[in-house]
């Protein structure tokens, strides 16, 4: 079965510029999160959803950081106006059952932003 | 606030002997602790968690986690390393929604 699935595995992008990255979890998984890996650090929650409910986006770093699932599958993040701060790899994972459960998150390979 | 520590930014053992990546956490309340890996340009790969229960745990690849509630740790272990077993560990406690990673440590293992 396919896993996570991030897209695109690489983005550069020009300071200032927008940028939207996308994550297609697990079919049927119900929770979905957003983590950011800066290099050489462990991955750092950003936010989190159930369904098509965002339940909590207390990691995001700024207002530049949005993210979606309007459907309760596919998710994106939008980062606007980007800063070479926000130069990361960014993770998405997903889970089956809600966020409470002791399942492990099943992690895609992450895209690669590079902010010049 | 849940925190995990990983000591070590690097661990290195021959190929064939027992290794060791250790992890300490810091939790109120019961511990949710999960072990990940990661190989260049991916993603994490779940090895193995601890819920409650036997303080060993065993996952996948021959990998087992040995829990201390004591010592607040939660090593992760092989009895016989492989080659390819090199690569970045991450020690992590859940806390309802939200995985708190350590900051990983590079196993490199050596033939």
């Amino acid at each position: 079965g396919a896993g996570v699935s991030q897209s695109p595995r690489y983005k550069v992008a020009k300071r200032g510029q927008d940028v939207a990255l996308r994550c297609d979890p697990i079919s049927g998984h119900v929770s979905l999160f957003w983590y950011q890996q800066a290099l050489g650090q462990g991955p750092e929650f950003l936010t989190y959803f159930q369904n098509e409910a965002q339940l909590d986006k207390s990691g995001l770093p700024s207002d530049r950081f949005f993210a979606e699932r309007p459907e309760g599958s596919v998710s994106t993040l939008k980062i606007q106006r980007t800063q070479q701060e926000d130069s990361a790899v960014y993770l998405c994972a997903s889970s089956l059952v809600g966020g409470g459960s002791n399942q492990p998150q099943h992690f895609g390979d992450g895209t690669r932003l590079s902010i010049l | 606030a849940q925190s995990v520590a990983q000591p070590e930014d690097q661990v290195n053992v021959a190929e064939g002997n027992p290794l060791t990546v250790k992890c300490t956490y810091s939790v109120s309340g019961n511990p949710y602790l999960f072990w990940y890996v990661q190989y260049p340009n991916r993603g994490l790969q779940f090895l193995l968690k601890y819920i409650t229960g036997d303080n060993l745990v065993k996952g996948s690849y021959g990998f087992e986690a040995e829990f201390n509630k004591s010592q607040t740790s939660f090593h992760l272990k092989k009895p016989s390393a492989l080659v390819s077993d090199s690569a970045l560990y991450f020690c992590a406690v859940k806390d309802f929604n939200k995985f708190y990673f350590g900051s990983g440590t590079k196993l490199n293992v050596k033939p």
